[in-house]
């Protein structure tokens, strides 16, 4: 069964601090990997979406990782701001396109 | 970068009234636009597919004469809930395929149904 699963639900870091954000998938067959965030009650944003062949890619303090052989990325944050609350998810791609989403992980940055 | 927009943002609603929300690509063209639901603290579930000039593919489990899907045009899809009931009020969002792989979201329309 394809999943897409996050770690952890939650996060609670101080302003300034870095995190890292974990997803695992079992996709078959693998498309690509997104990374999205989603604050409160709004809709999804993307940050970075990766192919089979890309194993890192940026986007500003954002810089996710992929590894195709253990099928695991991160979503690594540098000096967290207080907008970075939000949710994070990971969506994983299928080749029909299909989307796969993780079920988020929760962040808190507290000044 | 692409946008998508959503109208209304959100909307309160009698039980048993329909309710439409419109799902519009500003700038660019999409022959495919999504509609998603999301309840609270919960990920994305799809509801359907909707094809420009045809008829939507509705996931399983999703009522295709409870949730109407129209897609007219190339930058417009609609979603009508009919007869809603309290337990359809939840986050919706579409989303429009600019490319093979990718897809940008609206921001949402939260419906209220008391």
């Amino acid at each position: 069964k394809n999943q897409v699963e996050q770690s952890p639900q939650s996060l609670i870091i101080l302003e300034g601090k870095n995190c890292t954000l974990q997803c695992n998938y079992t996709v078959s067959p693998f498309s690509n990997l997104r990374w999205y965030k989603q604050d409160t009650g709004r809709g999804p944003v993307s940050l970075t979406i990766m192919t089979f062949s890309e194993n890192t890619k940026s986007n500003g303090r954002y810089t996710a990782t992929l590894d195709a052989d253990t099928k695991q990325s991160s979503l690594h944050i540098t000096a967290s701001q207080l907008s970075d609350s939000a949710s994070y998810i990971c969506v994983v791609s299928d080749n029909t396109d299909k989307l796969i989403f993780g079920t988020g992980t929760r962040l808190q940055v507290f000044p | 970068g692409a946008v998508v927009s959503q109208h209304p943002s959100w909307v309160i609603c009698k039980s048993g009234t329909s309710v439409k929300i419109e799902c519009r690509s500003l700038d660019f063209q999409a022959t495919t636009m999504f509609w998603y639901r999301q309840f609270p603290k919960q990920s994305l579930m799809l509801m359907a597919t909707s094809n420009e000039g045809s008829k939507a593919t509705y996931e399983q489990g999703v009522e295709k004469d409870k949730f109407l899907i129209n897609h007219a045009s190339l930058t417009l899809s609609t979603l009508t809930v009919t007869s809603a009931h309290p337990e359809d009020s939840s986050f919706y969002i579409c989303s429009a395929r600019i490319s093979h792989h990718e897809q940008y979201f609206g921001p949402g329309t939260r419906l209220t149904v008391t």
